[in-house]
């Protein structure tokens, strides 16, 4: 079954503007993650955030957990052509540790 | 130095056949998956092996048979392959499974 959604589908936006993505999600997890995947490629792990923290950072990419709300952002600020992906965010399950994977959203950075 | 490799990349073949997809993994990691993308780039996870032991097995027809015949290595053989077979399949693996995983390439298999 599919637990987390991405939010946007598609986003298109100007190099050097900062992108947010959103994933939701329904059941109670352990951590949630979020990969890319350029065309053609197979993905690559961006950040893994644990349920009991609320925001982490790597280099240009932000991301907050709300799991108040079951949802998590994830921001890429100055964005460049190279950003160019789909972003996939990855739940699992509480009770195991099974990934439940959304359907992406596709950014497109515009030089 | 690959962290996690398949072959073939791409797999064109007809109804009816049999072929199987291979992968290995040079981290030295406990666990394998494989995931099935389909063509609105959907992932879904097909198998994970722990230490060459079986843990999630999805509801996939069992058309589909992963063999592990060490920690290094996942293989999935697909037997009398249908339309709806065509899809990417990636190989994964990660330490265990509480932490992010590496893909590979993906193998893009086409069943005419």
């Amino acid at each position: 079954s599919q637990q987390g959604e991405e939010d946007p589908q598609a986003l298109s936006i100007q190099e050097g503007e900062n992108a947010t993505m959103n994933c939701s999600y329904k059941t109670s997890i352990n951590n949630l993650q979020w990969y890319r995947q350029n065309s053609g490629r197979g993905l690559v792990h961006l950040i893994l955030i644990r349920s009991n923290e609320r925001e982490k950072h790597s280099g240009r990419l932000r991301v907050t957990l709300d799991t108040s709300k079951k949802s998590s952002s994830l921001l890429i600020t100055a964005s460049r052509a190279a950003d160019t992906a789909s972003y996939f965010c990855a739940t699992d399950l509480d009770s195991n540790y099974q990934l439940i994977w959304g359907a992406g959203t596709k950014l497109i950075i515009k030089p | 130095d690959t962290a996690v490799s398949q072959t073939p990349k791409y797999l064109v073949t007809q109804m009816g056949n049999d072929k199987s997809i291979k992968c290995e993994q040079n981290l030295g990691h406990d666990t394998m998956y494989w995931y099935k993308q389909d063509s609105k780039k959907f992932l879904k996870i097909m198998f994970s092996y722990n230490n060459k032991e079986l843990i999630i097995n999805e509801t996939v027809p069992n058309r589909f048979s992963p063999k592990s015949p060490d920690k290094a290595h996942l293989n999935l053989h697909i037997n009398s392959l249908e339309l709806g077979d065509s899809a990417v399949y990636f190989c994964a693996s990660s330490q265990d499974q509480r932490y992010e995983q590496y893909f590979g390439p993906g193998t893009r298999l086409t069943v005419t």
